[in-house]
């Protein structure tokens, strides 16, 4: 299995709203991505975890809650989010040593829209 | 300041056509560079890896080149096809003694259209 599965493919959601994106894969990677894309734009890193525990935060707003529950799983945790918010999601995973090709692999994405 | 370049933004060719994309980077110190191509709404899917010492890889109709001392890339795609129309994304990856995952570093991709 090469594949990183995202769930769901598309999220609705208001600003009072609490709702999780959710990310797996089954290839024993041990480093798991968050990536933001808004439209035309490359892709922006968001967090990094790492064996189970976060390594990289890249200064994002609190209202972005990552969480990584087992090495085959990552959860993005959302609540009161603005409309600007409104993007694809991706979650990437890669073999987590520095093995000079550490390629990620890329979900197909959860696209948002934040009312 | 580590920054990845591409050109054209945007780029219609006929079906059949051949094509040139180029990737300009200042990322240092240099890890590899990579070629994705991103269907709209999708995630991208890596066609190409070059590392420091590699010229061209090929796979399939997708030629990749790389010139590390000018730091140059190019992705030449050859008798294009209608699938072929998406964002192609040059990332260089920044080799990082802290990690041991490295920093990606993404350009803003060159859209791609393919007319019948």
């Amino acid at each position: 299995d090469t594949e990183v599965t995202q769930t769901p493919k598309h999220l609705v959601m208001g600003m009072t709203n609490k709702k999780s994106l959710k990310c797996e894969q089954h290839m024993g990677h041990r480093a798991m991505y968050w990536y933001k894309q808004k439209a035309k734009k490359p892709p922006e890193l968001m967090f990094v975890y790492s064996y189970e525990k976060l390594s990289i935060n890249e200064s994002v707003p609190s209202r972005f809650s990552p969480e990584c529950p087992n090495s085959s799983l990552l959860n993005l945790h959302l609540h009161a989010l603005q409309p600007e918010d409104s993007a694809l999601y991706l979650c990437a995973s890669s073999q987590g040593r520095d093995r000079g090709n550490n390629e990620q692999f890329f979900g197909p994405g959860t696209r948002l829209t934040v009312l | 300041k580590n920054q990845v370049e591409q050109s054209p933004q945007s780029l219609i060719i006929l079906e059949g056509k051949n094509c040139t994309l180029q990737c300009n980077y200042t990322v240092s110190p240099f890890s590899n560079l990579r070629w994705y191509k991103q269907d709209t709404g999708r995630g991208p899917v890596s066609l190409t890896i070059m590392t420091f010492s590699e010229n061209t890889k090929s796979n399939g109709r997708y030629t990749a080149t790389l010139d590390a001392d000018t730091k140059q890339s190019s992705l030449h795609i050859t008798a294009s096809q209608l699938s072929d129309s998406a964002s192609y994304i040059c990332v260089v990856r920044a080799f990082d003694r802290g990690s041991t995952l490295g920093r990606l570093y993404f350009g803003r991709g060159t859209q791609l259209t393919v007319w019948p």
